[in-house]
Parts: structure tokens; C-alpha cells; sequence
């Protein structure tokens, strides 16, 4: 079975400052993992994510993660943040050739301060 | 890019009632999709995966018969929330899986439905 832990309900950070997102994720088989950002009352829309190859992958905005698997991780990252990141970010884990069912971490408020 | 639209973007009925959402992938085929249902500060539940001409498989607590979902086209599903009840009030969002060959997964814009 798959899960997702995503550490720190809540993130601040001023603007400008480093943006680091935790995820720790459980996966009996190697996983996919993706980051998804959520605006208010909106769906979600994919940052980026993980299936295979490079560790590091970018994605929109200035984001990027990096798999571990010796760390079971996807630590978002961004190096400077703009008051237009602040939003909801999910973590999400899926078994490779599967139904692509998602599971998602219990979510992460980003606040940014001027 | 890819475009899955929901409709209605939101409604507001009476309990007892039912109400159908619908979730459309407008540019691509998708055999399967997904419904999640998501409540106030709060993260995404798997409700259902939906299968084009098939029976969807529903996850382990919710009530199929209360959820129905029908996935009668490459492009369409619909969940129906029969005789509502305010504990059903929610924001409901479903996923479009591309069945072209990238199998990347995409998101609706959500439903809001508050039942009175």
C-alpha cells in the first residue's frame, strides 16, 4: 500500500526567502510522485513530478524536487518565493502501471509575507 | 494543454434531492477518471475510479449506491449524489487520466455542493 506524509501543515516565509516543502511517501514498489498546488476553490494543477530517470526534476514557477529513495522523499523547493506562490501544495504517490489512482498527503498551506 | 471542465461549478439543493455533476475531458480520451471529494482545509479522498463502459470501483466506505457514477463515453463521466444530505456538502473534483499513451492525469475545476 501506498501512502504520503506531508510535514507541516502550515509554511511561512517571506518573500524572496527559500521555499521547502516535506514529503515522505510509503511505497511497497518504486513509486510515481508528483506535486500538485491548489488555488482557492479551484482543482489542481501539477508542479511536477517524478517517474523515472534524473532525481531532480524542475517544474513550473521555479520548482523543483528531489527523489531519494534512501530517504523516502520529495522535498518540494523553491529558491525564491513570490506572494504569488502562496496556495495549497499536495504530494501525491501512484503505483507505476496501474489504474493511476492517486494518493495525497494531507496538504501543505504555503503563506508568503511581503 | 490539456482541459477537463466540471459542471456545474457549483449548486445548492435541498436535502433529500439528488444532484448530477459532470466531468468532461474536452481534448483528450480518457477511459478512466477519478472523483475526490474534498472537505474545508482538508485533503483530496479517492471517492471512485471510473471506467469507460464499466461498472466504476469505489473506495473502501463510500456508498456506491449513494455516489453513482456512470462513465458512458471516452469523454464524459457523472457522479449523482442521490438524496442528498447537508453531511454531503462538499467540493467534488474529478480527474481525467489520458488514454492516448502519456497517461498523464489531469484535473477538473471542482464542484462545490452545498445541500440545505
Amino acid at each position: 500500500a501506498q501512502s504520503v506524509t506531508q510535514l507541516g501543515s502550515h509554511v511561512s516565509v517571506s518573500e524572496g526567502a527559500l521555499v521547502l516543502l516535506r514529503c515522505n511517501y510509503s511505497s511497497s514498489v518504486p513509486p510515481y510522485l508528483f506535486w500538485y498546488v491548489q488555488y482557492p476553490n479551484q482543482g489542481l494543477q501539477l508542479l511536477l513530478k517524478y517517474t523515472t530517470g534524473a532525481t531532480l526534476v524542475k517544474g513550473i514557477n521555479g520548482f523543483e524536487a528531489e527523489f531519494k529513495k534512501s530517504e523516502t522523499s520529495f522535498h518540494l523547493t523553491k529558491p525564491s518565493a513570490h506572494m504569488s506562490d502562496a496556495a495549497e501544495y499536495f504530494c501525491a504517490v501512484s503505483v507505476p502501471f496501474n489504474t493511476g489512482k492517486l494518493i495525497f498527503g494531507q496538504g501543505t498551506t504555503l503563506q508568503v509575507k511581503p | 494543454g490539456a482541459v477537463v471542465s466540471q459542471h456545474p461549478s457549483w449548486v445548492i439543493c435541498k436535502s433529500g434531492t439528488s444532484v448530477k455533476i459532470e466531468c468532461r475531458s474536452l481534448d483528450f480520451q480518457a477511459t478512466t477518471m477519478f472523483w475526490y471529494r474534498q472537505f474545508p482545509k482538508q485533503s483530496l479522498m479517492l471517492m471512485a475510479t471510473s471506467n469507460e463502459g464499466s461498472k466504476a470501483t469505489y473506495e473502501q466506505g463510500v456508498e456506491k449506491d449513494k455516489f453513482l457514477i456512470n462513465h458512458a463515453s471516452l469523454t464524459l463521466s457523472t457522479l449523482t449524489v442521490t438524496s442528498a444530505h447537508p453531511e454531503d456538502s462538499s467540493f467534488y473534483i474529478c480527474s481525467a487520466r489520458d488514454s492516448s499513451g502519456s497517461y498523464e492525469q489531469y484535473f477538473g475545476p471542482g464542484t462545490r455542493l452545498t445541500v440545505t
